[in-house]
């Protein structure tokens, strides 16, 4: 079965430049949801998109800015990297369930490893 | 959001049971209450979620408490691919906050 792909899978970059994260979500899955790991810390959830639209919001900084397209794949842009940024980030996607009838399962992607030197 | 609270680490012997617990004494009555786990170097993946109700599935069955401040994962046969960090997690709006979960060290 497809499952979420994420590219690239390592980045590496410098402090202050920009980064481009791409998720493409499982097919006909219609919701996308970013997560960001630092070394040793348990994910944390960034910011979601549900048909296009920001669904909701977390801990995501100023500095980064996330869009989903026509296509459903997303995309976490990030700007004037910091050491700290440096973490797996998580992609992951599900089918939005009916509101009361239960919650949506998420699958997540293999993650991209970004390094800030 | 409702936390949760669990052991920071357990160990198993390969092909016993595992019991891992997990509390949410702040629960709301429309919190789901979902399990993830993370292998090493691989994303979070599924294992189970419920409401109220005992489920099952060929990964792991949860028992939930009758009051839901409280939930087991059961592992039936831990096998050495079962070494992981597993999550318990409410979610209701489907966006999880990830807490510290309970890494599991399975003993061949």
């Amino acid at each position: 079965a497809a499952g979420v792909i994420q590219s690239p899978r390592h980045l590496i970059k410098e402090k202050r430049e920009t980064a481009t994260l791409k998720c493409y979500p499982i097919p006909r899955h219609d919701t996308v949801y970013w997560y960001q790991q630092g070394p040793g810390q348990d994910p944390q959830f960034l910011i979601s998109f549900y048909e296009k639209m920001q669904s909701d919001k977390g801990s995501i900084p100023d500095r980064f800015s996330a869009q989903q397209f026509s296509d459903y794949h997303s995309e976490l842009n990030m700007s004037s990297l910091e050491l700290g940024d440096s973490a797996l980030y998580f992609c992951a996607s599900s089918l939005r369930v009916a509101s009361g009838m239960d919650t949506d399962t998420q699958y997540f992607g293999p993650g991209t490893r970004l390094t800030v030197l | 959001d409702a936390k949760t609270t669990q052991p920071n680490s357990m160990e198993s012997n390969e092909e016993e049971p595992v019991h891992l617990p997990c509390n949410h004494s702040t629960i709301s009555g429309t919190d789901y209450i979902h399990w993830y786990r993370q292998l090493p170097s691989q994303g979070p993946e599924y294992v189970i979620h419920g409401l109220t109700s005992n489920v099952n599935n060929r990964m792991a069955s949860l028992a939930i408490a009758e009051d839901r401040k409280s939930s087991t994962l059961i592992l039936h046969r831990a096998t050495l691919r079962d070494a992981a960090v597993y999550y318990c997690i409410l979610n209701d709006n489907n966006d999880m906050r990830f807490g510290a979960g309970t890494r599991l060290t399975v003993k061949p």
